[in-house]
């Protein structure tokens, strides 16, 4: 299996600020690299698929890069509602992994 | 628009049975993918297992291949986990999730269901 390690594990953050987390493939995955957010009791929410196309609705500030092994999503301009959990997935060989989740909390 | 929502899980003992279902509506089922995957309490998500549009075509995580079974019923707007040989590290919130290929790109989860969950203790 792809293992998918992201860091930091949580980052303090105001709002207004830049937030930038990253996910490291443990092989190539080209660009088949997808982040998601969740929020406490719900369900996760597609960001960005294919490291970064953003999904259709979800605010500009959020963007992604990266191809092979190396990723980033950042979050420009913090706003309140973006504190919450990012996770990352790859989905270029099943079985479908998940990073292990970075918190972005009020600072 | 697409909902998904699975079955009230429930309390079960170790070694115990139990199936979770989902109903998806607001898009053509027959079309996707569907994929179960969860969450233990304070911790991050895991994949369990796919499913292809006609059912001809399944995977499944290490962690559950053996235990666990996945179908659907395309009549219905169905989906479907069957759950085996239940152990405490079991206990998780399920999630039923619309799969979609992206033309010329990768595979992406874009519609989830609230999830139901699933303890497993004595």
């Amino acid at each position: 299996d792809i293992q998918m390690t992201q860091s930091p594990s949580s980052v303090s953050a105001s709002v207004g600020d830049r937030v930038t987390i990253t996910c490291r493939a443990s092989q190539s995955i080209t660009t088949y690299l997808n982040w998601y957010q969740q929020k406490p009791g719900r369900a996760p929410k597609l960001l960005i698929y294919d490291a970064s196309s953003l999904q259709s609705g979800v605010p500009l500030r959020f963007s992604g890069s990266g191809s092979g092994t190396d990723f980033t999503l950042t979050i420009s301009n913090l706003q309140p509602e973006d504190f919450a959990t990012y996770y990352c997935q790859q989905s270029y060989i099943p079985l479908w992994t998940f990073g292990q989740g970075t918190k972005v909390e009020i600072k | 628009q697409v909902h998904l929502v699975e079955s009230r899980g429930g309390l079960v003992k170790p070694g115990g049975s139990l199936r979770v279902s989902c109903a998806a509506s607001g898009f053509d089922f027959t079309d996707y993918y569907m994929s179960w995957i969860r969450q233990a309490p304070g911790k991050g998500l895991e994949w369990l297992s796919d499913i292809s549009s006609t059912s001809s075509h399944t995977k499944y995580a290490e962690s559950v291949k053996g235990r666990f079974t996945i179908s659907r019923d395309n009549a219905k707007d169905y989906l479907y986990l069957e759950m085996n040989s239940l152990r405490a590290e079991d206990t998780a919130v399920y999630y039923c999730v619309r799969q979609h290929r992206v033309t010329g790109g990768g595979l992406l989860f874009d519609y989830w269901g609230q999830g139901t969950l699933v303890t497993v203790s004595a």
